[in-house]
């Protein structure tokens, strides 16, 4: 099993910084994909292959790394963007799994 | 536009059993998977296994083998998971999501099983 590490777990970021949230895989990967989730809701999709923004994403969001770090990264942080981020992999020989997730609050 | 929507919360006993459904619109049904993922309070996703829409052929995780089962009423767009043998630690929200090759696309709305007694 493929395990993803993310980090931080938790942080707090002003509105207008820039926030990057990685995540480490325990074996290479050829594509990462993220999710947002919002308490009480489902999971969204937010960027997948790595680097494409679902629909009605922001592009101030985007997607980067290769092998077994990934990022995800906000370019000027908004009210609207705290929430929970998980990565997500499914590669062939090993079961989906996700990260632990990472908690994005605004200070 | 496609939607999955899931049935409503469920309180059991340990030791009963629990059917979830998860009815899907907007696109073919056979030509999807779905799967299922599991969130305890205040806990991550984990990804329990998947079911063949077309096949109705079942893979689970490793950590869902035995009390939990996925099924299909394909004439109704349905898939479902049964877990049997409740227990506290199966208290959780289970969702069911279909893929677009290997990220989810489309998730269900959750059902929230709580196990008490």
């Amino acid at each position: 099993e493929i395990v993803l590490t993310q980090s931080p777990t938790t942080m707090a970021a002003s509105p207008g910084e820039k926030v990057t949230i990685t995540c480490r895989a325990s074996s290479s990967v050829s594509y990462m994909h993220w999710y947002q989730q919002k308490p009480g809701a489902s999971p969204k999709p937010w960027i997948y292959d790595t680097s494409k923004l679902a629909s009605g994403v922001p592009n101030r969001f985007s997607g980067s790394g290769s092998g077994t770090s990934y990022s995800l990264t906000i370019s000027s942080m908004e009210t609207e963007d705290t929430a929970t981020y998980y990565c997500q992999q499914w590669s062939s020989n090993s079961p989906i799994t996700f990260g632990s997730g990472t908690k994005l609050e605004i200070k | 536009q496609i939607q999955l929507v899931q049935s409503g919360p469920e309180l059991k006993k340990p030791g009963e059993s629990v059917k979830i459904s998860c009815k899907a619109s907007g696109y073919t049904f056979t030509d999807y998977a779905m799967h299922w993922v599991k969130q305890a309070p205040g806990k991550g996703l984990k990804w329990m296994g998947w079911i063949n829409t077309y096949t109705g052929k079942p893979t689970y995780a490793d950590d869902f083998k035995g009390r939990f089962v996925f099924s299909l009423e394909a004439s109704a767009s349905t898939a479902n998971l049964q877990i049997s043998n409740l227990k506290n630690e199966d208290t959780a929200t289970y969702f069911c999501a279909r893929n677009n090759y290997n990220w989810f696309a489309y998730w269900g709305q959750g059902t929230l099983v709580t196990v008490s007694s």
